[in-house]
């Protein structure tokens, strides 16, 4: 078990600019949540996958935020023309069939729109 | 939707001392409640979990109370040390176990 892996870790872009960031689950989670952590605040919660079905989206997931998971392994999460206030930590977390409740962290992607 | 609010947003405390974080939530059909621990640049970690059909969970040091009635929880650690030092976030899980998190308390154990 590896644990939730997320890649980059960091990420500078300029405003306009299209970003992806990529979530490797635990390894058989059939669930995958994305969330989104600015400085000071807790993680809220931005789109759900279960498999390959994107079940749920947050308003704050605007029509610049595409999240996708093809084959129901590894996610993406895309921002186009990015903007200053998307400037964030940008969280995956998944969780296994068996213990649904259960959420595990990976370690982020931090993102910085200048 | 849900509402969770948590208390306080910082907490200094001596090292070997007990410290408690509070977190009360507004939406009743909510059952699942995780703390989280973040230290800086890291992703968070569950530390401990309950469900609403327990009032009390204890984990070593770490335990936790949930009183449905008032739709509030709490995080207890004993002991302290300086390693526990970090934040710390309570969620409550809405539907699909999407979670709705804390704003965060600062625990700073100094030794």
């Amino acid at each position: 078990d590896t644990g939730v892996s997320q890649d980059p870790r960091h990420k500078i872009t300029k405003r306009g600019q299209n970003v992806t960031f990529r979530c490797d689950p635990i390894s058989e989670h059939n669930r995958l949540y994305w969330y989104r952590q600015t400085l000071g605040q807790g993680p809220e919660f931005l789109t759900y996958f279960q498999n390959e079905a994107q079940l749920e989206k947050s308003r704050l997931l605007s029509d610049r935020f595409s999240a996708e998971r093809p084959k129901g392994s590894f996610s993406t999460l895309e921002i186009q023309r990015t903007e200053q206030g998307d400037s964030a930590m940008y969280l995956c977390a998944s969780s296994s069939i068996v213990s649904t409740d259960t959420q595990y962290f990976g370690p982020g992607t931090r993102l910085t729109v200048l | 939707g849900e509402n969770v609010e948590q208390h306080p947003s910082t907490l200094s405390v001596q090292e070997g001392d007990s410290a408690v974080i509070k977190c009360t939530y507004s939406d009743s059909a909510s059952n699942y409640f995780p703390w989280y621990k973040q230290e800086l640049g890291k992703g968070p970690q569950l530390i401990i979990d309950i469900r609403s059909n327990v009032g009390e969970k204890k984990d070593q040091r770490i335990a936790v109370t949930l009183n449905k009635t008032a739709k509030h929880f709490s995080l207890h650690i004993t002991e302290t040390q300086p390693e526990d030092s970090a934040v710390y976030f309570c969620a409550a899980a809405g539907n699909f176990n999407k979670f709705y998190f804390g704003s965060g308390t600062k625990l700073n154990v100094k030794p």
